[in-house]
């Protein structure tokens, strides 16, 4: 079975500051995941995902994530944080085989303060 | 390239009823998965389609159902609607289900209220 733990349900930034959403996630084969965003009253937007290779992965938006298989997290992060940034934001894990569909995490809810 | 379309986009209904709601994938795509979003459940999987089958099904009644037509086009139907079926209906395409990596486009979703 495949989980995503996101800590933290509500994230507070000021703008200009760094933005840091953690993610952990439980698979039992490789794992792909996937940092996804929500606008209000829209659909799940791609930010950014990892399959393999490189385990830096650079997003949209100047987003960009690091796979760290050691600690199982796949935290998103961005250097800047800008007033267009609010939103919801989600982590999810996609298996293989019986597990292919996505689970996600509970998301994380994104204020940016002027 | 058009992207995912759901209709309707909201829908009110009242305890007891059933509803019908309809997705169109991306041109070409041939995969088609549903999701459910609640505030308390979060964002959790109900079935995947490919090539008119249901592939893959999450833990959900046998009231949620759904099916694909043979232009890739997907409804879910949800029988005896119950309060605790409000939620935003999300569907996502992708080229197809094959080995490795087939990233998932979302529609906007269908705002499914019932009273």
């Amino acid at each position: 079975a495949q989980s995503v733990t996101q800590l933290g349900s509500h994230v507070s930034v000021s703008e200009g500051a760094l933005v840091l959403l953690r993610c952990n996630y439980s698979s039992s084969v490789p794992p792909y995941l996937f940092w996804y965003v929500q606008y209000p009253n829209q659909g799940l937007q791609l930010l950014l995902k990892y399959t393999t290779g490189a385990t830096l992965v650079k997003g949209i938006n100047g987003f960009e994530a690091e796979f760290k298989k050691s600690e199982t997290s796949f935290h998103l992060t961005k250097p800047s944080a800008h007033m267009s940034d609010a939103a919801e934001y989600f982590c999810a894990v996609r298996g293989s085989g019986s597990a292919r569909q996505l689970t996600f995490g509970s998301g994380t809810q994104l204020t940016v303060l002027p | 390239k058009a992207g995912v379309t759901q209709t309707p986009r909201y829908l009110i209904k009242t305890r007891g009823q059933q509803v019908t709601l309809s997705c169109s994938p991306i041109s070409g795509h041939r995969s088609v998965s549903w999701y459910q979003q609640t505030p308390g459940q979060g964002l959790q999987f109900l079935f995947e389609y490919f090539s008119e089958t249901q592939r893959n099904k999450g833990n959900f009644p046998g009231r949620f159902s759904g099916r694909q037509f043979s232009n890739s086009r997907s409804e879910m139907n949800v029988s005896t609607l119950e309060l605790g079926d409000s939620a935003l209906y999300l569907c996502a395409s992708s080229l197809s289900m094959g080995l490795g990596y087939n990233e998932q486009f979302f529609g906007p979703g269908t705002r499914l209220t019932v009273l």
